[in-house]
């Protein structure tokens, strides 16, 4: 149980066009979600949290119109990344919390990540 | 507020030997904390958890940590290192008050050594 997938697992884009990463949680509700970005040999860095039919909360210096963050329903976030340059070149990662596992409860799954690369 | 910080960012054991990586964290209230591992171009994996119950914590692939909040420590341990052990680890920290945020430490590079 508790798995979240990402779609997909790799990308590749030329600068200036908009990529959509989906972040699903297969067998649970995630009413909370978050989205990382992760640089080579480096930590994840929380980007925002995505709650269930309300705006994401960025993280400071994450740009709320470069990379927008849709969370329409119990299973699915989506990260768009708009205007994309190589300097958004990343993997990108989500996450998924199920308030209804009370042994989960601050547990986050990850999804498997999505690497962006922009030409 | 929460924080963590893992010691060493590499480290090298032969195939066999112990393994121990470093964690310290910093919390306002009583943690909880994660052990993951992540190899190459992938998501992160649960090895093990500490949420307030038993101070020794028995994870998967034969990995353990013990809780210590006179140390504020929660090292990782794994008796004999295996080929396959050799990735990227994290250590991290929530508040179990709000059990909202993770806080990531650096990371811990594992080698093993055939």
């Amino acid at each position: 149980g508790a798995v979240v997938s990402q779609h997909p697992s790799r990308v590749i884009c030329k600068s200036g066009t908009s990529v959509k990463i989906e972040c699903r949680s297969l067998d649970f509700q995630a009413t909370t979600m978050f989205w990382y970005r992760q640089f080579p040999k480096q930590s994840l860095m929380l980007m925002a949290t995505s709650n269930e039919g309300s705006k994401a909360t960025y993280e400071q210096g994450v740009e709320k119109d470069k990379f927008l963050i849709n969370h329409a329903s119990l299973t699915l976030s989506t990260l768009t990344v708009t205007s994309a340059h190589p300097e958004d070149s990343s993997f990108y990662i989500c996450s998924a919390r199920d308030l209804y596992l009370s042994s989960s409860y601050n547990e986050q799954f990850f999804g498997p990540g999505t690497r962006l690369t922009v030409l | 507020a929460q924080s963590v910080t893992q010691l060493d960012s590499h480290v090298s054991v032969s195939e066999g030997t112990p393994v121990l990586l470093r964690c310290n964290y910093s919390s306002s209230y009583s943690p909880s904390l994660f052990w993951y591992v992540q190899h190459p171009n992938k998501g992160l994996q649960l090895l093990l958890k500490y949420t307030s119950a038993a101070t020794l914590v028995k994870g998967i692939n034969g990995f353990e940590a013990e809780f210590k909040k006179s140390e504020t420590s929660f090292h990782l341990t794994k008796p004999s290192a295996h080929m396959s052990d050799a990735a990227e680890y994290f250590c991290v920290v929530s508040d179990t008050n709000t059990g909202n945020q993770f806080y990531f430490g650096t990371g811990t590079s594992l080698t093993v050594i055939p």
